[in-house]
Parts: structure tokens; C-alpha cells; sequence
């Protein structure tokens, strides 16, 4: 599969433990997004990445989470401390920049958060 | 300020209705507009950019500057299409270097046999 990869597919964790998810994205894809998603909500803006410079960060991103992408390959999310309204869907995407609204979905990460 | 709005959380059509999605946008000059549509259990994925001015799965969407609106529109639905559908203004300029994609909170269609 070239698409893009997500892992894990699931995670289930205590509050207060740290967790990390990996995005692979589309090999000559230079944009990384990573979103939010709640049942019944569109995708919220967390971050995104060109290359491996971090362009922008949402402020739903509390300092708990971190996100990086070095050699602008593939990236990390980590949250720390979590809390259980950290639960939900985590979702990456890449483009390419010349067409950076066509985003490529990677099929994301649910979190629990128990 | 950038806002997206789908007014619509559930549209519910039975099969070979028309169906219209709306989306209105308030953006800074000219976004490009998408639309992206997830299938239950799968992927989110695009459905079509209006730059592209094309038609896919019979959908096609207008873009009207003047109503800042870019509705999504299918003549006959089938039930196939039940999905989330999700508007997503990209703000547009030849550099492009630093705008982030954002999506409207989703419609939810149903298309009843």
C-alpha cells in the first residue's frame, strides 16, 4: 500500500501515560497535516509540517502534545500526560505543495483514553 | 475571521432525489474549495477540488464568489452515496508556502432505498 500509513490503528492507555503515534506519509509528499476527530465533528487542525519545519500549530495543541517530523519523512505525535478528553480519532495527511488542499488521508489512530 | 459552515448536520434523500450539500465560506481573497467524503469505515478521502471544474460519482459543485457558497449537488442519489461529506476551504495564493487545510464540520447523507 503507497498510501498514507498510520500506526497504531488503536491505542488504549490510562490517563496519565504518554503515548506516541507515527505517520507515514506519501514518499514525495513535502506536507504533513495531523488532525482531530470526534464523534460527529469534522476534522480539527492540530499542526502541520512542510518538509521537517513545523509551519503551524493549532491552539487546540496544549504543551502536552508535541509533534515532529525529522529529515521530513515521516512524523511523530505525542501526548503527555493523557487525559481522557484526549480520546478520539487522530488523523494524518500529506499533499504535495502546489496542490496542498488535495490531502492524502492516512486511515488514523483511535485513541482511548481510560 | 476564516469560517466554514455546513448548516446542514444530517440530509436525509431517498434513492434517486436530488441532493444538495451546502457550504459557505468567509476567507480572506479567493480559497480554493474541496469537497471530501468519507465512506463508513473507510479513509477520508477527496471527492472533487472546483478548480478542477469536473463531475465524480455524478456529484459536481458550483463555486459562487458572490454568496461565498460552494454547494455540492447530485441529480439522481443512490444509495452509495451515504457518506460524511465535509467542505474544505484552502486559502489560495501563488505561494501557497504557508495556509493549512481546514474542513467545515461535515454533513452526514443518507440516501434511503
Amino acid at each position: 500500500d503507497t498510501g498514507v500509513s498510520q500506526n497504531p490503528r488503536h491505542k488504549i492507555t490510562k490517563r496519565g501515560q504518554n503515548v506516541t503515534f507515527r505517520c507515514d506519509p506519501i514518499s514525495e509528499h513535502n506536507r504533513l497535516y495531523w488532525y482531530r476527530q470526534t464523534l460527529g465533528q469534522g476534522p480539527e487542525f492540530l499542526t502541520y509540517f512542510q518538509n521537517e519545519a513545523q509551519l503551524e500549530k493549532s491552539r487546540l495543541l496544549s504543551d502536552r502534545f508535541s509533534a515532529e517530523r525529522p529529515k521530513g519523512s515521516f512524523s511523530t505525535l505525542e501526548i503527555q500526560r493523557t487525559e481522557q478528553g484526549d480520546s478520539a480519532m487522530y488523523l494524518c495527511a500529506s499533499s504535495i505543495p502546489t496542490v496542498s488542499g488535495k490531502a492524502f488521508f492516512g486511515q488514523g489512530t483511535r485513541l482511548t483514553v481510560v | 475571521a476564516q469560517r466554514v459552515t455546513q448548516p446542514e448536520k444530517l440530509l436525509s434523500v431517498f434513492k434517486g432525489a436530488p441532493v444538495e450539500l451546502k457550504c459557505n465560506y468567509s476567507y480572506s481573497g479567493s480559497p480554493e474549495l474541496f469537497w471530501y467524503v468519507q465512506y463508513s469505515r473507510q479513509r477520508l478521502q477527496l471527492l472533487l477540488r472546483h478548480i478542477s471544474r469536473e463531475s465524480i460519482k455524478g456529484f459536481t459543485a458550483d463555486l459562487n464568489k458572490g454568496e461565498t457558497s460552494f454547494h455540492l449537488k447530485k441529480p439522481f442519489a443512490q444509495e452509495e452515496d451515504s457518506a460524511m461529506y465535509y467542505c474544505a476551504p484552502f486559502p489560495f495564493d501563488s505561494g501557497g508556502s504557508n495556509y493549512k487545510l481546514t474542513f467545515g464540520k461535515g454533513t452526514l447523507l443518507t440516501v434511503n432505498p
